[in-house]
């Protein structure tokens, strides 16, 4: 059972270099969200798709990118990386948005 | 607008003894109501939910949390701690769209770390 699985695991940019957080999902669940986690704020929503095609914004949308082509994979994208994203990214998937989410393993990024 | 506050970031008590984190919530609607557990360097797993059902939710590893409309509360309670229950524990909300959620993603609290004293 993968269930919802993140690469890469850690990662260190430069400021202003691009990359691309990956997450996939095997549970053919349509709803899949991604949340970042910084120390004393919990989890904060960065964007949340409810199907194929359809991504939205959530509470801090700015710097990251999303599509979501497939049922299966929901990539972050960071345009152009700064210090106040180091964080630790996680992504989540549901079979409707009103049961349990499951969470990946998180990505640690740190921009310097 | 929905919100989830945790009274105390750190909670520390000693094996064997009670463990009482507390969460109270903000909704106009009715919620949907969850307990997750991030232990050290892993991600969030489920621990138990309140889904309008009963109001006393029993979780994995002896947790349980009950549901008190009057009071917004969802308190996380456990009868005897054990040294694995050293953990970051967050209550989350969510609410149907019927009601004006966004599609029922979760809103969480900041999290209350859990350690136990041998």
């Amino acid at each position: 059972n993968a269930g919802v699985t993140q690469t890469p695991k850690f990662q260190v940019l430069k400021t202003g270099q691009s990359m691309t957080l990956q997450c996939a999902q095997d549970m053919n669940h349509e709803y899949m969200s991604w949340y970042r986690q910084d120390p004393g704020m919990g989890l904060r929503l960065i964007h949340y798709s409810v199907g194929a095609g359809i991504t939205d914004q959530g509470e801090v949308p700015n710097g990251y990118n999303v599509s979501r082509s497939t049922t299966e994979d929901f990539p972050l994208r960071l345009l152009s990386a700064a210090p106040s994203q180091t964080s630790v990214y996680f992504c989540a998937s549901s079979l409707s948005g009103y049961v349990e989410a499951f969470f990946g393993q998180g990505t640690r990024l740190t921009v310097v | 607008a929905q919100s989830v506050t945790q009274l105390g970031s750190h909670v520390s008590v000693s094996e064997g003894a009670l463990v009482l984190l507390r969460c109270n919530y903000s909704s106009s609607v009715p919620p949907y109501l969850f307990w997750y557990v991030q232990y050290p360097n892993q991600g969030l797993q489920l621990l138990l939910k309140y889904t309008s059902a009963a109001t006393l939710v029993k979780g994995i590893n002896g947790f349980e949390a009950e549901f008190k409309k009057s009071e917004t509360s969802f308190h996380l309670t456990k009868p005897s701690a054990h040294m694995s229950d050293a953990a970051e524990y967050f209550c989350a909300v969510s609410v149907s769209r019927w009601y004006g959620g966004s599609q029922g993603n979760l809103i969480f609290g900041k999290g209350t770390k859990l350690s136990v004293k041998p």
